[in-house]
């Protein structure tokens, strides 16, 4: 089964507060990770991305955990600004290929 | 660099009607994809080609989307007939070959109505 589920659905946070978006997933052949940020009326873009033979991988305020054993991964949005509000995307492929979303989280980030 | 490019943006249709989306790839991107996203939930790949060729195509609903990539470079998702759960929006992304990297790039999405 290639699933990968997301949680939370939705999320408020105040502005320099941390956001924080968890993900597990099914199938051990996935090995590549990626985030992606979407905008009302706009298609994802790739945010951060990680594989798994690293622990975690930070740019800026970003970072992912990965736990491999658990398999489970998870954004950190440090220092949360209004501009971050949007709509944040798991997701999981092997070789390179399809990606499986994960259901989706809408952070709303409160000034 | 030019984005991915689709059209139209909107589509508002009557079930049974027919519908097709245009995605124009970022330039030298040999693969490229066509998502549905319904709202509120996350984007389900339908298709990937690979140059013209249909790499996987598992979660197509055959009997009525089809998708074509002439001469690798644009490509088409048509609907026939629509039915009232194809209300959705339709992504389409591109990327280099998955063997050297792995980012897609979307599009804005044609968001489709069926009434």
């Amino acid at each position: 089964q290639q699933q990968v589920k997301q949680s939370p659905q939705s999320l408020i946070v105040q502005k320099g507060g941390i956001s924080i978006i968890n993900c597990a997933y099914e199938n051990t052949a996935f090995d590549y990770f990626p985030w992606y940020q979407q905008f009302p009326g706009k298609g994802p873009a790739l945010l951060i991305a990680i594989r798994p033979d690293v622990s975690e991988k930070k740019e800026g305020r970003f970072t992912i955990s990965f736990n491999k054993s658990a398999k489970q991964f998870s954004l950190h949005i440090m220092d949360s600004q209004p501009g971050d509000s949007a709509t944040y995307f798991c997701a999981a492929s092997r070789a390179g290929n399809m990606l499986t979303f994960g259901g989706g989280t809408r952070l709303m980030v409160k000034p | 660099e030019a984005g991915v490019a689709q059209s139209p943006r909107y589509k508002i249709i009557e079930k049974r009607q027919s519908v097709a989306f245009w995605c124009n790839p970022i330039s030298g991107h040999a693969t490229l994809y066509w998502y549905q996203q319904i709202l509120g939930q996350g984007p389900k790949l339908l298709i990937q080609f690979q140059n013209n060729g249909v790499v996987d195509d598992s979660q197509l609903p055959k009997d009525r989307f089809s998708a074509e990539r002439l001469k690798g470079v644009d490509s088409t998702l048509k609907i026939q007939p629509a039915k009232l759960e194809d209300s959705a929006v339709y992504l389409c992304a591109s990327s280099l070959p998955p063997r050297n990297r792995h980012e897609q790039f979307f599009g804005p999405g044609t968001r489709l109505t069926v009434l």
